[in-house]
């Protein structure tokens, strides 16, 4: 079975810059997740799909950031204009969730922007 | 909210020898703790988890342990081989929240 698929594996822009990240979950999973895992830390939550409604975007910067999942199957997160600080690695996880249980993440290789 | 502590940051153990690596978490509701393994330049992988029902859980080399009372978890590997090496990060969630708090990783070096 193939696991969360992730591109670009790694993008260098310049600041101001926009830049996009493309997710494809694993099979059947209906629920995804778009985290950011700054250097040395664990994955922060960005945004989470239910199918194609986002039920979590309260971490998202909404000002610069901006997600979709057209069809409740892949997802793509934009960044523009891109700052020094959005420079990370910038992950794609799934899962297949029940209403009121929390089941197995499974988390893609990663995108890792590095902004100049 | 929740907040996940980690210890150590860094760890180094001998070939064959076991490694233990610590979690607390601050919110009582938190009932599904899972462990990743991030090997370099990879996403996380889960490789055990436990729920709030049970106070360990083992696989094979791998262990985790939950004491609730105290609102800690642990991770326990035995036999660790050099393919050991690699961050390994805890997480608690709540059920029905689906948000994970994540630790700040442990850095696992085996020494051959």
């Amino acid at each position: 079975e193939a696991g969360v698929v992730q591109s670009p594996r790694y993008k260098i822009i310049e600041k101001k810059q926009p830049v996009a990240f493309w997710c494809n979950p694993i099979s059947g999973h209906n629920t995804l997740y778009w985290y950011r895992q700054n250097l040395g830390q664990g994955p922060e939550l960005l945004i989470r799909y239910e199918n194609e409604e986002a039920v979590d975007d309260s971490q998202l910067p909404k000002d610069r950031f901006s997600a979709e999942r057209l069809k409740g199957v892949d997802s793509t997160l934009k960044i523009q204009p891109a700052e020094l600080g959005d420079s990370a690695v910038y992950l794609c996880a799934s899962s297949w969730d029940l209403s009121g249980a929390t089941y197995e993440q499974y988390f893609g290789p990663g995108t890792r922007l590095t902004v100049t | 909210g929740e907040n996940v502590e980690q210890h150590p940051s860094t760890l180094s153990v001998q070939e064959g020898d076991s490694a233990v690596i610590k979690c607390t978490y601050s919110d009582s509701a938190s009932n599904y703790f899972p462990w990743y393994k991030q090997e370099l330049g990879k996403g996380p992988q889960l490789i055990i988890d436990i729920r709030s029902n049970v106070g360990e859980k083992k696989d094979q080399r791998i262990a985790v342990t939950l004491n609730k009372t105290a609102k800690h978890f642990s991770l326990h590997i035995t036999e660790t081989q050099p393919e050991d090496s690699a961050v390994y990060f805890c997480a608690a969630s709540h059920e029905g929240t689906y948000k994970y708090i994540f630790g700040t990783g442990t850095r696992l070096k085996v020494l051959a």
